[in-house]
């Protein structure tokens, strides 16, 4: 069962652009987690937000968390190509403390240099 | 830093082969989880380890087991392979379980049923 959805499901921007992602939810969570998937490779998590938070930094990335519209968005500030990749959001099943995580279909982020 | 090690990276299989897939990680977690990920389906959760020497299934557990050999290892295999499980197997693991914890990817084995 699908817990995230991310939107748009592909993204292609400019070098130095914003580029910003959401992640709509269905079911209460404990937080929601922002993960990164280079092509060929396997996902690396970025950034954790807690149910109790509305917004979160990390370096260039601001991820903001509104549990009333069951949403979260992810803004990845002055983009490089590096940061060309899918991105997903994942939560926890049921917000029951379930050990597993739900993750969404992705967004896939294309920075052109 | 290995990090999450998946053997093998690539394996065409025909159908009705047998294969294990084997994972290792050097972080000492405690957690560790198979899953797959399919084009347009995101990822999607197969079996867990909570700890060493328990397993459960997640939420697409039919034609596959799991091993948790120790606490570095954790294997899946497939008895008897299908067409409809080609698709990219990822092995994680985080520190203990629980819904706050980051989860730590291997680099998937792509494997193929023919």
């Amino acid at each position: 069962s699908q817990q995230g959805e991310e939107d748009p499901q592909a993204l292609s921007i400019q070098e130095g652009e914003n580029a910003t992602m959401n992640c709509s939810y269905k079911t209460s969570i404990n937080n929601l987690q922002w993960y990164r998937q280079n092509s060929g490779r396997g996902l690396v998590h970025l950034i954790l937000i807690r149910s109790n938070e509305r917004e979160k930094h990390s370096g260039r990335l601001r991820v903001t968390l509104d549990t009333s519209k069951k949403s979260s968005s992810l803004l990845i500030t002055a983009s490089r190509a590096a940061d060309t990749a899918s991105y997903f959001c994942a939560t926890d099943a049921d917000g029951a403390g379930s050990y597993q995580l739900t993750f969404g279909k992705g967004t896939k982020l294309s920075v052109i240099p | 830093n290995a990090g999450v090690t998946q053997t093998p990276k690539f394996q065409v299989l025909k159908t009705g082969q047998s294969m294990t897939l084997q994972c290792a990680q050097d972080m000492n977690h405690n957690s560790m989880y198979w899953y797959r990920q399919d084009p347009g389906m995101g990822l999607r959760l197969i079996y867990y380890s909570a700890s060493e020497g328990t397993t459960d299934k997640g939420e697409v557990p039919n034609g596959y087991n799991v091993s948790r050999l120790n606490k570095r290892e954790f294997s899946l295999r497939l008895e008897s392979a299908a067409p409809s499980q080609t698709s990219v197997y990822f092995c994680a693991s985080s520190e203990i379980t629980g819904p706050n914890q980051p989860q730590h990817f291997g680099d998937g084995t792509r494997l193929s049923i023919l």
